[in-house]
């Protein structure tokens, strides 16, 4: 199965700030993944696939990179309601795997 | 609205069973592949079990192979997972998923979540 590790595990950050995230894959995943957002309680939301590319109705803050095995979700002008757990996932092929998350408090 | 409702989930003792239930709304649930993902409290995703658009093909986590069965009518819009021999492991918030085929399958959409603890 292909790991997926994400560091930092949570970061501080203030509103405004621009955050980064990232992500690494434990074999060549082409540009096959995914971002998620999940706030407290609720179920997580869909932000971007195939490293780069927006889900509908993501707004243009958020934006990946990256392609093989290193990626990174950078969030731009963070507002109060961005903070979220954030996790990445492969989904070049099944088992579908996700990194731990990423805490943005 | 698009939307994807879970059911069926609640206190269940080791080893029994449970029919989870998703409901598809707003759209077609023929045109795309499906997903269940778990989250035990606290902790990080974990992907179960995956079935093609018209139930070709069908794909389980190890963890689960065996104990967990996946079907879909898509007359009714509506997704099926059946668990069996539950155990304390599998306390988790169960989510079904939409997802498209793009270099694999993309999640797009998901449920809200339903909760299945195992427990005596």
């Amino acid at each position: 199965d292909i790991q997926m590790t994400q560091s930092p595990s949570s970061l501080s950050a203030s509103v405004g700030d621009t955050v980064t995230i990232t992500c690494r894959a434990s074999q060549d995943i082409d540009n096959s993944l995914a971002w998620f957002q999940q706030k407290p309680g609720k179920a997580p939301k869909s932000l971007v696939y195939a490293a780069s590319r927006l889900q509908d109705g993501v707004p243009l803050k958020f934006s990946g990179r990256g392609s093989g095995t290193d990626f990174t979700l950078t969030i731009s002008n963070v507002q109060p309601e961005d903070f979220a757990t954030y996790f990445c996932q492969q989904h070049q092929g099944l088992p579908l795997t996700f990194g731990g998350g990423t805490k943005v408090e | 609205e698009v939307q994807l409702v879970e059911s069926g989930g609640g206190l269940v003792r080791p080893g029994g069973s449970l029919r989870l239930a998703c409901a598809a709304s707003g759209f077609s649930l023929r045109d795309y592949d499906m997903i269940w993902v778990r989250q035990a409290p606290g902790k990080g995703l974990e992907w179960t079990s995956y079935i093609s658009s018209f139930g070709h093909s069908l794909t389980y986590a190890d963890s689960v192979r065996g104990r967990f069965f996946l079907s879909r009518d898509n007359a009714k819009n509506s997704l099926s997972l059946q668990i069996r021999d539950l155990r304390a492991e599998d306390s988790s918030i169960y989510y079904c998923a939409r997802a498209f085929s793009f270099g694999g399958a993309v999640i797009d959409l998901w449920g809200q979540g339903t909760l299945v603890t195992v427990s005596s």
